[in-house]
């Protein structure tokens, strides 16, 4: 079954710093790639998607993800967080046809000042 | 234009009582879907429907049935509620095509079942 890995349940970070989140999924064949954030207490927002041609995919709020395929990675960078970045981020994949997201478990960044 | 709406937005339930969760959206999207969220394993696909009239299991569906309404409406209902079905239910739509698969998500139903 394919699948989504966030290694990194919890990245502390100081506000400025740079910070990139990992992704890696069980296989490329035909994805499509997205990374979601969750502020407390809310749904799901759109960071940015990867659906086809340059692999360097930038989104709101200053963040960025590469698309690799050969390490089917898709990790999420931002160069200068702020402390309201602070938040759960989501990568979530679909593979092929088929409309179904898989959602890794989460990295929940914590900026402090 | 409100997006995905979902009511109620906190419910508290004991054992084996019912009750439904409600979804609706306004962007005339095709696609609608029901996911929980519990700590530490991401959100997991309870039910989908790729379209009106059709409904298919997704990773969780045991304890769950749905009901595609109309278009707008997709809803989730618990028959005999289990403190296991404690969690965060989200409700998103989405536009099947190339260049349009994101999904957009309602902003959750928190559930406690004591």
């Amino acid at each position: 079954a394919q699948s989504v890995t966030q290694l990194d349940s919890q990245v502390p970070v100081f506000e400025e710093a740079p910070v990139e989140l990992r992704c890696n999924y069980s296989s490329s064949v035909s994805v499509y790639l997205f990374w979601y954030v969750q502020y407390p207490n809310q749904g799901l927002q759109l960071l940015l998607k990867y659906l086809s041609g340059s692999t360097l995919v930038k989104g709101i709020n200053g963040f960025e993800a590469e698309f690799n395929k050969s390490q089917t990675s898709f990790h999420l960078r931002k160069p200068s967080v702020h402390i309201s970045d602070t938040a759960e981020y989501f990568c979530a994949v679909m593979w092929g046809g088929f409309q179904k997201l898989v959602f890794g478990t989460g990295t929940r960044l914590l900026v402090s000042p | 234009n409100a997006g995905v709406t979902q009511t109620p937005k906190f419910q508290v339930l004991k054992t084996g009582q019912s009750m439904t969760l409600q979804c609706a959206q306004d962007m005339n999207h095709n696609s609608m879907y029901w996911y929980r969220q519990d700590p530490g394993m991401g959100l997991r696909l309870i039910y989908y429907s790729a379209s009106e009239g059709t409904t298919d299991k997704g990773e969780v569906p045991n304890g769950y049935n749905v009901s595609r309404l109309n278009k707008r409406e997709f809803s989730l209902r618990l028959e005999s509620a289990a403190p296991s079905q404690t969690s965060v239910y989200f409700c998103a739509s989405s536009e099947p095509g190339q260049g349009a698969r994101e999904q957009y998500f309602g902003p959750g139903t928190r559930l406690t079942v004591t």
